[in-house]
């Protein structure tokens, strides 16, 4: 079993639509969570970190559920700018202390 | 500024031949990582640096893999006599985190270098 579980999708929807992501992950010492985005032939790049309390930032709601080991990713109103591959990223504290652990991404499609 | 810059961006290596695959951090970061992605998958880990110090090398998946970062700056990853299977995208990436810190200082990430061994 991976350590970060993810839907690979894709996840096809029109714009305006509202869509979800779940994460599982399997470390319950990890410590930092994460969603990444990644463009097709692109770098990762930091889309949010995840609190235990829940945040916003704008159009985007992550949630953490430490219990249940899960993680989410809400967006609203989707624009074609936000078809990509979202990846849930987990951050441990082993010997190097800061290692990600990466899911295998969801792909998501925005279409008009 | 400038970001995390990797070279060569497209590699091609026939199998049985050594490739070196080089990463420049952004200035003044103490951390660097290397991961490797494989096609529709996400990143793996490979090895992390503290400055020239090698911390972490628990990712590597064969002693034909091997990296160094001996000026605690640009970073070097070695694979010897490729193999079919050591075709993916190998990225690196850089933070100001260090092991003490416990902050989660983000890792900033190059292009990645693709490579693709025949």
């Amino acid at each position: 079993r991976k350590e970060v579980e993810q839907d690979p999708g894709p996840f096809n929807v029109p714009e305006g639509a509202t869509v979800a992501f779940n994460c599982t992950y399997s470390n319950s010492a990890s410590q930092s969570f994460f969603w990444y985005r990644q463009d097709c032939r692109k770098e990762p790049k930091l889309l949010m970190s995840v609190y235990s309390s829940g945040n916003e930032d704008g159009r985007f709601t992550a949630q953490l559920n430490r219990a249940s080991q899960y993680i989410s990713l809400l967006i609203r109103d989707s624009k074609l700018s936000d078809s990509a591959t979202y990846l849930c990223v987990v951050k441990g504290y082993n010997n190097a202390g800061n290692m990600l652990t990466f899911g295998g991404g969801t792909r998501l499609m925005v279409k008009p | 500024g400038a970001g995390v810059s990797q070279s060569p961006r497209y590699k091609v290596a026939k199998r049985g031949q050594d490739v070196a695959l080089r990463c420049d951090p952004i200035s003044g970061h103490v951390s660097l990582f290397w991961y490797q992605q494989a096609l529709g998958q996400g990143p793996e880990f490979l090895t992390y640096f503290q400055n020239e110090a090698q911390l972490d090398k628990s990712g590597l998946p064969s002693d034909r893999f091997f990296a160094e970062r001996p000026e605690g700056s640009v970073s070097t990853l070695k694979i010897q006599r490729t193999q079919k299977e050591d075709s993916a995208v190998y990225l690196c990436a850089s933070s100001l985190a260090k092991r003490t810190s416990g902050r989660a200082y983000e890792q900033y990430f190059g292009p990645g270098t693709r490579l693709t061994v025949t």
